[in-house]
């Protein structure tokens, strides 16, 4: 499997630009993670979602940010507009979830490369 | 709310050394992970510990845990400069589905 991947790797943007983050998860797996890390903050869970769904969104700092999941195999983070305090790294990640298996070695979330986010 | 607190933050060690981080948890849990990240990578999955006096082991690290004292350690045997990253453990709270929370993550030095 190719693991999660994201795209763009690394984005360098304008203050006032809207930024979108890309994800596509490992197939299979019925949950997705968005995570923002920065030295600051360390690593904070912005939304997750089971089934594309979102089941928790309160990490999302404002309503600059959204995320969707219109399938199964690709979501979207959207900050728009960005602002320079939105540089980080943002990780996307996937896990099968018990609910399926009903054992919790399928809570493992396996984490994509990430993409560095820099706003100008 | 749960908290998941790691320490030390930071660690130097010499090549040779043993020595063990901490992951305090603040409400009761059923699963525990062990994440490693080198700088500029991604996270890795290292281990899973789902019981109380679960204990796995991978090379020169050693992850146990401890529901009762809702403490998990991570144990370094004989450190190598190959072992320096940084270490998070992640905590599961029964009822939340598949969403883990993260510590504050300890930064491993390993010198000659």
């Amino acid at each position: 499997d190719a693991g999660v991947i994201q795209s763009p790797r690394h984005e360098v943007t304008e203050m006032g630009q809207e930024v979108t983050l890309r994800c596509k998860p490992i197939s299979g797996h019925n949950s997705l993670f968005w995570y923002r890390q920065t030295m600051m903050r360390g690593l904070e869970l912005l939304i997750y979602f089971n089934n594309n769904v979102p089941i928790d969104d309160s990490g999302m700092p404002e309503d600059r940010f959204s995320a969707k999941m219109p399938n199964a195999s690709f979501s979207t983070l959207k900050i728009q507009p960005s602002e320079p305090r939105d540089s980080a790294v943002y990780f996307c990640a996937s896990s099968q979830g018990p609910h399926l298996t009903g054992h919790h070695e399928a809570d493992t979330q396996y984490f994509g490369p990430g993409t560095r986010l820099t706003v100008l | 709310e749960l908290k998941v607190e790691q320490n030390p933050l930071f660690l130097s060690m010499q090549e040779g050394k043993n020595y063990t981080i901490y992951c305090n948890y603040s409400t009761t849990s059923d699963r525990l992970y062990w994440y490693r990240q080198d700088p500029g990578k991604s996270l890795e999955s290292l281990f899973v510990l789902l019981s109380n006096g679960a204990v796995k082991q991978e090379g020169r690290l050693m992850a146990s845990l401890d529901t009762k004292a809702r403490l998990s350690t991570l144990h370094i045997t004989a450190a190598v400069h190959d072992l320096s990253a940084t270490y998070f453990c992640a905590v599961g709270v029964t009822g939340t589905a598949s969403k883990l929370t993260f510590g504050t993550g300890t930064r491993l030095q390993v010198t000659l």
